[in-house]
């Protein structure tokens, strides 16, 4: 069965950091390109960025560039999304998913909120 | 970036009956590989979204075959054949042809 599991969400005031984490099992993870989608409060969904399997490209969206990074441990099976210089509007759920040119594995969630 | 438009952006449906809903993009999704990425996902209240259709007419392992998917180039449609109760849900087009992957803004298919 596949899982992924997001964690690391939560209130953070604007101009702080978090890092989310997905732990992922019930497929080969170092073998896929994986993504985190966000969905922001009674919105839809916006892709955020994305991985190759063995780490050497990233892809972002170009209202997180610079700010947010993506990366992966195979080993762990798990990908993360440091989120930097928080904003009100990053203001979402955080789900990761297989990226197979459109998510076909999704985990539950984790949301966060950007407030003071 | 490439605009998906989706309509309309809420679908009043009967059970049982037929249901389509319409997915445009600003440029074309063929790809240089000859595939043209475009997913339908829905995500019913609750829930995470799961993907129903990906390159435009194949449908994931598990799902109804009420569920079509149909198009070329920059317009494509979803069609349910027969409404049932648990369809109630939003349903997003998605492009994967062109960085970065980008979302119709949904539409809201209600009893």
């Amino acid at each position: 069965e596949v899982q992924l599991v997001e964690s690391g969400g939560g209130l953070v005031q604007p101009g702080g950091s978090l890092r989310l984490s997905c732990v992922a099992s019930g497929f080969p993870f170092s073998n896929s390109w994986m993504s985190w989608v966000r969905q922001a409060p009674g919105k839809g969904l916006e892709w955020v960025a994305n991985i190759k399997p063995d780490g050497s490209e990233k892809s972002y969206v170009d209202s997180v560039k610079g700010r947010f990074t993506i990366s992966r441990d195979n080993a762990k099976s798990s990908l993360y999304l440091q989120m930097n210089s928080l904003r009100a509007e990053d203001t979402a759920v955080y789900y990761c998913g297989r990226d197979t040119r459109g998510l076909d594995y999704w985990g539950q969630g984790t949301l966060v909120t950007v407030s003071s | 970036d490439v605009v998906m438009t989706q309509s309309p952006l809420s679908l009043p449906v009967t059970l049982g009956q037929p249901a389509s809903l319409s997915c445009r993009s600003s440029q074309s999704l063929v790809h240089s590989d000859g595939n043209t990425y475009l997913s339908w996902f829905q995500q019913r209240p609750g829930q995470s979204p799961r993907r129903l259709i990906y390159k435009v007419s194949n449908r994931e392992s598990g799902v109804p075959d009420r569920f079509s998917g149909s198009g070329s180039g920059t317009d494509f449609t979803l069609k349910i054949a027969r409404v049932e109760a648990e369809d109630v849900g939003v349903y997003y087009c998605m492009q994967a042809t062109h960085w970065p992957w980008t979302f119709g803004q949904g539409t809201k298919v209600e009893i």
